[in-house]
């Protein structure tokens, strides 16, 4: 089975804070995607990455930047934590040759911003 | 731009009873891949159904199927026999086909099932 690891399910930050979100998957996916989710608005992306080192603009990447370094670790940055940014961020991945295009999602993190 | 649209915020069923979730969705492209997604309140999303757009047979996944109308780009979910447990949220999502799509969401159906 795909697994896609979040390693923080909850975290409460103070407004200003640098924040991270580590995302991990066991399968070799190319594609690794963050979403963000909020109540009435769905999951929205927030920055997909297709290679090592390779990202891309969702649609609401404002506030965020994005790291992958390695193939299987996919990570979200907060620079600086408001509290508009309270919200699920849900990390998947993506083989592309594979699957039928199918995402496979992490456990999500629930973010707290004060 | 495409675009999906579930227009059901909230239903709910008796149990074993027959639900239809709606989705429609907008694209000017011909190859793409639909799914339904279902997120209990342990908030994990866990794939349900997917129908390829060139396929004409609608998808079934034991009590689950869809009635996928291309033309009127249409893809509703029916949930046969429901059960206590399929009690979640549940997205409607696309994608185009190849390369690396993103996956653009609805907003949700809430589905409740009762005793």
């Amino acid at each position: 089975d795909v697994k896609v690891t979040q390693s923080s399910r909850y975290l409460v930050k103070r407004t200003g804070e640098k924040v991270f979100l580590e995302c991990v998957q066991d399968m070799d996916h190319e594609n690794m995607f963050w979403y963000r989710q909020d109540p009435g608005l769905g999951l929205r992306l927030i920055y997909f990455s297709y290679d090592v080192k390779m990202k891309e603009k969702g649609d609401i990447p404002e506030g965020y930047s994005v790291s992958r370094e390695k193939k299987e670790r996919f990570s979200l940055i907060l620079e600086s934590a408001s509290t508009n940014q309270t919200s699920m961020y849900l990390c998947a991945s993506q083989a592309l040759l594979s699957s039928g295009n199918t995402i496979y999602f992490g456990e999500g993190s629930w973010l707290t911003v004060v | 731009a495409q675009t999906v649209t579930q227009s059901q915020p909230e239903m709910s069923v008796q149990e074993a009873e027959t639900v239809t979730l709606s989705c429609t969705y907008d694209t000017s492209e011909s190859n793409y891949y639909l799914f339904w997604y279902k997120q209990p309140p342990s908030r994990q999303m866990i794939l349900v159904i997917r129908q390829e757009a060139y396929k004409q047979q609608n998808a079934t996944e034991n009590r689950f199927s869809v009635n996928f109308q291309k033309a009127a780009k249409s893809f509703s979910l029916k949930i046969s026999d429901s059960q206590l447990g399929d009690t979640a949220m549940y997205f409607c999502a696309f994608t185009l086909s190849g390369g690396y799509n993103k996956l653009i969401f609805g907003a949700g159906t809430r589905l409740a099932v009762h005793p």
